[in-house]
């Protein structure tokens, strides 16, 4: 079955540690995306890539860093930097196009003690 | 100014009622329009897009756009309690196609 594949879906972190999120899609789809969402909040954009070795800042960047080496994977790493890294956070992927459906990933939500 | 807006709610309707959800958005030249229903705790899930001004129905759902008013909305009818959740709008930006979301509104159905 084609989909978005996330991990880990639970992770807490220590404060001043690193931590990567993984996400796969076997869609074939050419653009993929990184949203954080906060408990009654909508989502904002991280960052998102519509090509290979290609990605672009969203509106929160900052604290945050991804690669695109492979269409099928873009992991996104939460760094130090960022303040307030307690969040649920949701890959997505679609065909780059104006009418292009996303489509997500079950989410990975990440605590910081 | 936010780029998509949504009320928050909740917006609360009795079981059999039409729900009406509706958000505005501050780009002219968007031409592509999305709502999302998200359960709590879960990823979001597509429930209508919409290109053209005018009406689109699917099922239960509505969704109705003006792009002269910068509004789109979506109307449930015949609510179902399993239609609590909240309902994300969400529009194309720009040429680079990247999703801009509002920040939902929660809907309760009463039994």
């Amino acid at each position: 079955d084609g989909g978005i594949t996330q991990s880990p879906k639970y992770l807490f972190r220590k404060e001043g540690q690193n931590v990567t999120l993984s996400c796969e899609q076997n869609l074939n789809h050419d653009a993929m995306y990184w949203y954080r969402q906060d408990p009654g909040q909508g989502l904002r954009l991280i960052y998102y890539s519509q090509i290979v070795n290609d990605f672009q800042k969203g509106d929160i960047a900052e604290g945050y860093s991804v690669s695109r080496e492979k269409k099928e994977s873009f992991p996104l790493t939460v760094t130090s930097a960022q303040k307030n890294p307690t969040a649920f956070y949701l890959c997505a992927s679609s065909i780059p196009t104006e009418d292009g459906e996303l489509f997500f990933g079950e989410g990975s939500r990440l605590t910081v003690l | 100014q936010k780029e998509v807006e949504q009320n928050s709610g909740p917006l609360s309707v009795p079981e059999g009622a039409i729900a009406s959800l509706n958000c505005t958005y501050s780009d002219r030249v968007s031409q592509s329009f999305f709502w999302y229903r998200q359960y709590s705790g879960k990823s979001p899930e597509l429930i209508m897009s919409i290109y053209s001004n005018g009406d689109k129905e699917d099922g239960r759902f509505t969704a109705q756009l003006n792009k002269a008013s910068q509004y789109v909305s979506l109307l449930i009818r015949d609510s179902q309690p399993s239609d609590s959740a909240t309902y994300l709008c969400a529009v194309v930006m720009d040429s680079s196609y990247k999703l801009i979301f509002g920040s939902g509104t929660r809907l309760l159905v009463r039994p």
